[in-house]
């Protein structure tokens, strides 16, 4: 089955400057990867996500890359602001399978230093 | 966009209890839905896929006579935790697709006493 690692697991960094958050994935079939923003005690959002026949995309200040090849995606956060400061997931799953389930990374929390 | 909502949003019980805990797709209907599992500073772990009309599928290591899944209609899963003790204390959340796109419930804290 699908296998999701991400990396890091806590990032701090001072408001402006600029986050990554980078996830690998272990099943060729995925294709689909959404990453979802959790505040605490709240529910997963999803922010951004990409498709396999896509290599980047973005929205604002937010974009995320895929490297189909290598099997990883990643996270990036422009312009940080302090309110951008929560626990970030990635996931993977094969789009357009029977039960479209997601499999997460661990998680990265985010601090973003005012 | 799509609402899902959960209820309750806490609930105490006592070792022993069963607790239901209900997801519901309010704006779409779901034929699936799914539910996650979430201790403190980690991530959400997937527990099974309820299908609207039969039976849920577990993840491996999931109880499925523990963690009981009944999907009874196109906007309504429940989730029921049987003979509860304290290790089952954790944050459930559910989630449902409208299309492709997967969208969590607000989850539930359950706290077994």
């Amino acid at each position: 089955g699908e296998n999701v690692e991400q990396h890091p697991s806590t990032l701090s960094v001072q408001e402006g400057d600029s986050a990554v958050i980078k996830c690998t994935y272990s099943d060729s079939a995925s294709n689909y990867f959404p990453w979802y923003k959790q505040e605490l005690g709240k529910r997963p959002q999803l922010i951004i996500d990409i498709r396999s026949n896509v290599g980047e995309k973005k929205d604002q200040r937010i974009a995320v890359t895929l490297n189909k090849t290598a099997k990883h995606f990643s996270l990036h956060i422009t312009e940080t602001q302090p309110e951008d400061s929560a626990v970030y997931f990635c996931a993977a799953t094969p789009y357009g399978g029977a039960t479209n389930k997601l499999i997460f990374g661990t998680g990265t929390l985010l601090a973003v230093q005012p | 966009g799509a609402v899902v909502s959960q209820h309750p949003s806490w609930v105490i019980c006592k070792s022993g209890t069963s607790v239901k805990i209900e997801c519901r797709s309010l704006d779409f209907q779901a034929t699936t839905m799914f539910w996650y599992r979430q201790f403190p500073k980690q991530s959400l772990m997937l527990m099974a896929t309820s299908n609207e009309g039969s039976k849920a599928t577990y993840e491996q290591g999931v109880e499925k006579d523990k963690f009981l899944i009944n999907h009874a209609s196109l906007t309504l899963s429940t989730l029921t935790v049987t003979s509860a003790h304290p290790e089952d204390s954790s944050f459930y959340i559910c989630s449902a697709i409208p299309s492709y796109e997967q969208y969590f419930g607000p989850g539930t804290r359950l706290t077994v006493t």
